[in-house]
């Protein structure tokens, strides 16, 4: 099955400055691929996603970008700002099956003042 | 639009009794909704996926006779943890994909997630 890793596992960095967070996968069959923000104790909440036909989407301060020959994915948080401070999990999908998640391990973000 | 809820949020529960969960689409119909675990500060587990109107697909390892799920209806799934032990204590939340909204198909919309304690 899909196996997803994460890093790094936490993250620190000051207001104002880029945070990236980086994701691999092993199944190649994989096509979709979302991240997450969970804040303590609450849902987990869908940022930004792409889809295995585009190398690179952006949403204001948010990116990802994805290289499928290395699979591979990033997100880049520009500007950061303290409610930015959460866990960020990414994620991958493949066809079929329901298009079941599997989940990376988190990062746990804090943006210091 | 695509808005999720779990009931209940947070339950405590005797050992050997059974918990029921329920997960909710509000908005849209989800024939397929998904139920995870989570531990504290790790990540999500698939436990299984439910599918409205047939058996539920479960995740290698999880007993299905302990958790079990019915997807009666379009709009509800539910997730039964049966004679309930400590270590089933957990966050348990659920999902529903909703494949005519604005996001893409395989976007998946999370609950609240439930906390369960099991004395």
């Amino acid at each position: 099955g899909e196996n997803v890793e994460q890093h790094p596992s936490t993250l620190s960095v000051q207001e104002g400055d880029s945070a990236v967070i980086k994701c691999t996968y092993s199944d190649s069959a994989s096509n979709y691929f979302p991240w997450y923000k969970q804040e303590l104790g609450k849902r987990p909440q869908l940022i930004i996603d792409i889809r295995s036909n585009v190398g690179e989407k952006k949403d204001q301060r948010i990116a990802v970008t994805l290289n499928k020959t290395a699979k591979h994915f990033s997100l880049h948080i520009t500007e950061t700002q303290p409610e930015d401070s959460a866990v960020y999990f990414c994620a991958a999908s493949q066809p079929g099956g329901g298009n079941k998640l599997t989940f990376g391990t988190g990062t746990q973000l804090k943006v210091e003042l | 639009g695509a808005v999720v809820s779990q009931h209940p949020s947070r339950v405590i529960c005797k050992s050997g009794t059974s918990v029921k969960i329920e997960c909710r689409s509000l908005d849209f119909q989800a024939t397929t909704m998904f139920w995870y675990r989570q531990f504290p500060k790790k990540s999500l587990m698939l436990m299984a996926t439910s599918n409205e109107g047939s058996k539920a697909t479960y995740e290698q390892g999880v007993e299905k006779d302990k958790f079990l799920i019915n997807h009666a209806s379009l709009t509800l799934s539910t997730l039964t943890v049966t004679s309930a032990h400590p270590e089933d204590s957990s966050f348990y939340i659920c999902s529903a994909r909703n494949p005519s909204g604005r996001g893409t198909q395989e976007t998946q919309y999370f609950g609240p997630g439930t906390r369960l304690l099991v004395l």
